[in-house]
This record gives C-alpha cells, structure tokens and sequence, in this order.
C-alpha cells in the first residue's frame, strides 16, 4: 500500500530560524514528489515539485531535496517568517495506466513565533 | 494568477440532505478532482474526471456521491444523502493536458467546509 509519513508532526521555531521538514514514502512506481503549503481553512498552495533525476529544487527560501534510492524528502525553510506558519504536506504521485495518483501525507504544522 | 474557485465556503446541513458543493476550474485546464480532508486528518482522493467523465475514484466515493460537469465551466460534487461523517472540508483541484511535471500540478481551490448535523 502506498504511503507517505511526515516527521515531525508538529514544529514551533522562533522568527529567523531555520527548520528541516521530513517526508519518507512507500509509492510505486515513482513518478514525482510535491511540497505544498496549507494554510487554516485554505487549500494546499505548490511549492515545489520533484521528478525521479532531480536531487534539489528551490523556491525562494524553500529548498527540497529528493533521495530516490532511500524514497526520503527533506524541505528546509530559511530565515523563516510568521508568514510561514502552515502545515506543509508531503504528496508522492504514483504512475498509473489513469495517469498519476497522488498519495498524501498527513503534513507537518509548522508555526513561527516572535 | 488564476484560481480555482469553490462555492459555497461553508454549507451547514441536516442529516439525510442532499447537497452540491460547486467548482469553477481553471479555464484551460481538463483534468478536475474532488479531494476531501476531515478536520485533523489527511487530504483524501474522491474523484477525478477527465473528457466528461470519470476516471477514477476511491473507496469512499460510494453511491451517495456522484460529479457532473453541467456547463462546461462548473464542476459539481453531489452527496445525496449526507451522513455525520461527511463533514469535512472539500477540496476541488484541476490541472492542464500537458505532461510536463511543471504543468501536472494541481491546482486546489479554498475549500468548502461542510457541516453535517
């Protein structure tokens, strides 16, 4: 069965700081990996997304990084801001005969303070 | 930038009611989805629809659930008869034709929160 964890569950870091968020997967066959950021009562907003060959991608103050061999994800957030407080969601996307299916983790809460 | 957008925000209703959560994908875009996120969970696949109909499902669209594209621009989710587990935020999503990774993001509309009582 297809599935993605995320680790950890919940993060509090203080505005300016730095933090590195975990996603490790179980989806076959890969076909590519996304980062999103949701905030409350809003819908997942793409930050960043990763095929097989690609090791990092960045987005401004996000970095992810890709390890296909270990299936691990790592985002990392810069000089973080309040703005950044959101949950942040793993997505692994599987080939199918359909098309891709998209498999979900159940993200990390993130929340920046003064 | 253009959006997804979803109609109603928040619906509130009474076990047994029948209700239409309404979606405007993106223009151009032809692939649409129906995601679910019950409060505190994961976000969950319903449904995905592509040239007018659909192309695949999850256990948890039963028969109590059912999408239409009436007009071309609108994308409908149907639950005829809501139970208290239906409450959850509902999540509509579309993405463009092209196979390039850039392009097969999906793009997630604000949701609409519904209340079951």
């Amino acid at each position: 069965k297809n599935q993605v964890e995320q680790s950890p569950q919940s993060l509090i870091i203080l505005e300016g700081k730095n933090c590195t968020l975990q996603c490790n997967y179980t989806v076959s066959p890969f076909s590519n990996l996304r980062w999103y950021k949701q905030d409350t009562g809003r819908g997942p907003v793409s930050l960043t997304i990763m095929t097989f060959s690609e090791n990092t991608k960045s987005n401004g103050r996000y970095t992810a990084t890709l390890d296909a061999d270990t299936k691990q994800s790592s985002l990392h957030i810069t000089a973080s801001q309040l703005s950044d407080s959101a949950s942040y969601i793993c997505v692994v996307s599987a080939l199918t005969g359909g098309g891709n299916k998209l498999t979900f983790g159940t993200g990390t809460q993130l929340k920046v303070e003064l | 930038e253009p959006e997804v957008t979803q109609t109603p925000s928040h619906q509130v209703t009474q076990m047994g009611q029948e209700v239409i959560l309404r979606c405007v994908p993106i223009s151009n875009h032809l692939y649409f989805y129906w995601y679910r996120q019950i409060l505190g969970q994961k976000v969950e696949f319903l449904v995905s629809f592509y040239n007018n109909e659909i192309s695949e499902k999850s256990e948890i669209f039963d028969d109590q659930f059912s999408v239409e594209r009436p007009d071309g621009s609108n994308f409908t989710l149907k639950i005829r008869s809501t139970k208290l587990e239906d409450s959850a935020m509902y999540f509509c999503a579309s993405r463009s034709r092209s196979r390039e990774s850039g392009a097969n993001v999906l793009t997630f509309g604000a949701g609409s929160r519904l209340t079951v009582l």
